[in-house]
């Protein structure tokens, strides 16, 4: 089966420490995106890539990192800088052409840091 | 900043009647719309999508209506059943090389 993994589904962390989550797409798309979502909100983007190596920040990248060494992963890291991360945070891809082309998404990881 | 918006946080509708769900959009330069459905604890789903040179476009059991003029998007459930009970999102896409703009959701709820 094609898709996005998102792993773990649920991840605990202490405040202060930084924390990595998972995104794996076996889809061969080019584009990997990810979300934030807060409850009764809508999705926010942290960071985006449209290849390997290259990466944008979105509305909300502060406190957060992104890697993008292969094309099938783009693991997302919280960093202790990042005042709110309690969160739901969603990963999705795309292929590269067209631009106007819906996004596929994880199941996503839901972080708590108390 | 501009953002998707919905007019409505959530609506009601009892099993079998037709759904419509709105969203306004501020920004005429979008050409690209898209509407996903999220159920609790996962990610949202496609459900249909629009271009900015068509008006309406029908799926299985979706239509979804765009209107350029006054910056307005919807989407129409025809029969709705309870499995049809999620947040539903509307996103814009604003030109190439940018990513989806989400709205804030609207929770559909679904009685029998």
């Amino acid at each position: 089966d094609g898709g996005i993994t998102q792993s773990p589904k649920y991840l605990f962390r202490k405040e202060g420490q930084n924390v990595t989550l998972s995104c794996e797409q076996n889809l061969n798309h080019d584009a990997m995106y990810w979300y934030r979502q807060d409850p009764g909100q809508g999705l926010r983007l942290i960071y985006y890539s449209q290849i390997v190596n290259d990466f944008q920040k979105g509305d909300i990248a502060e406190g957060y990192s992104v890697s993008r060494e292969k094309k099938e992963s783009f693991p997302l890291t919280v960093t202790s800088a990042q005042k709110n991360p309690t969160a739901f945070y969603l990963c999705a891809s795309k292929p590269g052409q067209p631009y106007n082309s819906p996004l596929h998404f994880g199941n996503g990881t839901r972080l708590t840091v108390t | 900043g501009e953002s998707v918006g919905l007019h409505l946080p959530t609506l009601s509708v009892q099993e079998g009647d037709n759904s419509i769900i709105n969203c306004a959009y501020s920004n005429s330069a979008s050409d690209y719309f898209i509407w996903y459905k999220q159920e609790s604890g996962k990610g949202p789903q496609f459900i249909i999508d629009i271009r900015s040179n068509m008006d309406k476009r029908q799926g299985q059991r979706v239509t979804v209506l765009l209107n350029k003029t006054v910056k307005h998007l919807s989407l129409q459930i025809a029969a709705t059943q309870p499995g049809d009970s999620a947040v539903y999102f509307c996103a814009e896409n604003r030109q190439a090389g940018t990513a989806l703009i989400f709205g804030k959701g609207t929770t559909l709820s679904v009685s029998s």
